[in-house]
């Protein structure tokens, strides 16, 4: 029984590379959220996603960051253009339906250099 | 935005000793979620309370859903250094909206020393 899983573990990229992260959640879930969380900080809401629909962008930057959950495959956190403040864990999390538990994945750690 | 308050924001103790932390906000909450992070992980799901006034054990874990709905409590009894960790505490709004409807504290940092 597969929790979710997220690839690549660890990214490097250099400033104005994309980085494209990826999750693919918990069996049986069809409701995804990316967090981010920066050295030393907790968990910053960035987007929570169903199944071809974005339900809530609200923690999005509005420029560079695009996120996607299509009807096969995994979900896609999309940076474009990476600047050096972009380096952070990203966390998918998802859950089964809406406001239920949300179970994380391990994360991507994202260096830009 | 809606805000959970955790305290300590770190604690250092020595291994056997007894843990509590707590998850504090001046909103009204109908779940209560308790994670803890690894270094270097993702965050896994300790305990999930779903009632006020629910007291919920997980091993030596024991977490607790306040009656005001405001708070809730972690307690780790006889501390040993794999509980190292940040122990995140997450709380459902009531009501829920339809969009993200967790808010997450800033976390407690616990290091146990031998």
């Amino acid at each position: 029984n597969a929790g979710v899983m997220q690839n690549p573990r660890h990214l490097v990229r250099r400033r104005g590379q994309e980085a494209r992260l990826r999750c693919s959640p918990m069996k049986g879930h069809s409701h995804v959220y990316w967090y981010r969380q920066l050295p030393e900080e907790g968990l910053k809401f960035m987007v929570y996603l169903q199944k071809e629909n974005i339900i809530d962008e609200s923690g999005m930057p509005k420029e560079r960051f695009s996120a996607e959950f299509p009807k096969e495959g995994p979900s896609i956190l999309r940076i474009q253009q990476v600047v050096r403040g972009d380096s952070a864990a990203y966390f998918c999390a998802s859950s089964p339906r809406p406001r239920e538990t949300q179970y994380f994945g391990p994360g991507t750690r994202l260096l830009v250099l | 935005g809606q805000q959970l308050n955790q305290s300590p924001q770190s604690m250092f103790i020595q291994e056997g000793e007894d843990v509590s932390m707590n998850c504090t906000s001046s909103s009204i909450f109908n779940t209560w979620l308790w994670y803890k992070q690894d270094p270097g992980e993702g965050p896994v799901l300790l305990i999930a309370l779903y009632k006020a006034g629910e007291l919920t054990s997980n091993g030596r874990l024991t977490a607790q859903f306040g009656i005001t709905r405001k708070d809730s409590f972690l307690n780790i009894s006889a501390s040993i250094p794999s509980d190292v960790g940040i122990y995140f505490c997450a709380g459902q709004l009531s009501p829920a909206p339809d969009g993200q409807n967790f808010v997450f504290g800033p976390g407690t940092r616990l290091s146990v020393l031998p």
